[in-house]
């Protein structure tokens, strides 16, 4: 059963840093991984979506990166802001279940 | 032009109930999904459709029923309601069963008193 961890669990940084959040996942056999962002009280916006056969994606200051073998993922941000705040999902689709399977997320909090 | 619209957005009700959740989409995806979100943020589905087949039933009580009246709406209604049920859920679609990424709704977050 394809389980997936988030560490750390909670980041506190002040603005102006770069960050790394990671993701693991259990079963190596998956198709993609997606990263999404939620702000409290609010629903889910896909980030970034890393195929099985590529090993980044990049949008603006957000670079992801996935190694399967290892069964890991990071998501890069660069030059934190205020406004990134929120608690940053990573999912995984495929492996022996045919649905997206989360992590319990990070939340990131960036001080001015 | 929402891409992933539910409705509504907040449901308040009380035990014993029966309420609906509607859920729509503009992509033209095929796979469309229930995803619950507990009081500990925790994301896990419930129940997906594949061109109005379900495909995937978890582990939910049978007070939750899923409806595909099409490929663009997937309904989810909820009999006799009890306090546990409180949570968030989201509907989410994807392409080719996932391997286009998923794009999700902004939740209803149901609150039973």
């Amino acid at each position: 059963k394809q389980e997936v961890t988030q560490i750390p669990a909670a980041l506190s940084v002040p603005e102006g840093e770069n960050l790394v959040l990671n993701c693991s996942f259990t079963d190596s056999a998956i198709y993609n991984l997606q990263w999404f962002r939620q702000d409290p009280g609010k629903g889910l916006t896909s980030l970034l979506l890393i195929q099985s056969s590529q090993r980044e994606q990049t949008s603006g200051r957000l670079n992801a990166s996935l190694d399967k073998s290892s069964g890991r993922s990071t998501l890069y941000i660069a030059a934190s802001q205020p406004g990134d705040s929120a608690t940053y999902l990573c999912a995984v689709y495929g492996g022996s279940q045919g649905n997206l399977i989360f992590g319990k997320g990070t939340k990131l909090s960036v001080k001015p | 032009d929402t891409a992933v619209s539910q409705t509504p957005k907040y449901l308040v009700t009380q035990m014993g109930n029966d309420k609906s959740i509607k859920c729509e989409q503009n992509l033209g995806h095929d796979t469309m999904y229930w995803y619950k979100q507990d009081s500990k943020k925790f994301l896990k589905i419930m129940f997906s459709y594949n061109n109005k087949e379900l495909i995937i039933n978890e582990t939910v009580p049978n007070r939750f029923s899923p409806k595909s009246p099409d490929k663009a709406h997937l309904n989810l209604h909820i009999n006799s309601l009890e306090l546990g049920d409180s949570a968030v859920y989201f509907c989410a679609s994807s392409p080719n069963r996932g391997a286009g990424g998923y794009t999700f709704g902004s939740g209803t977050r149901l609150t039973v008193v």
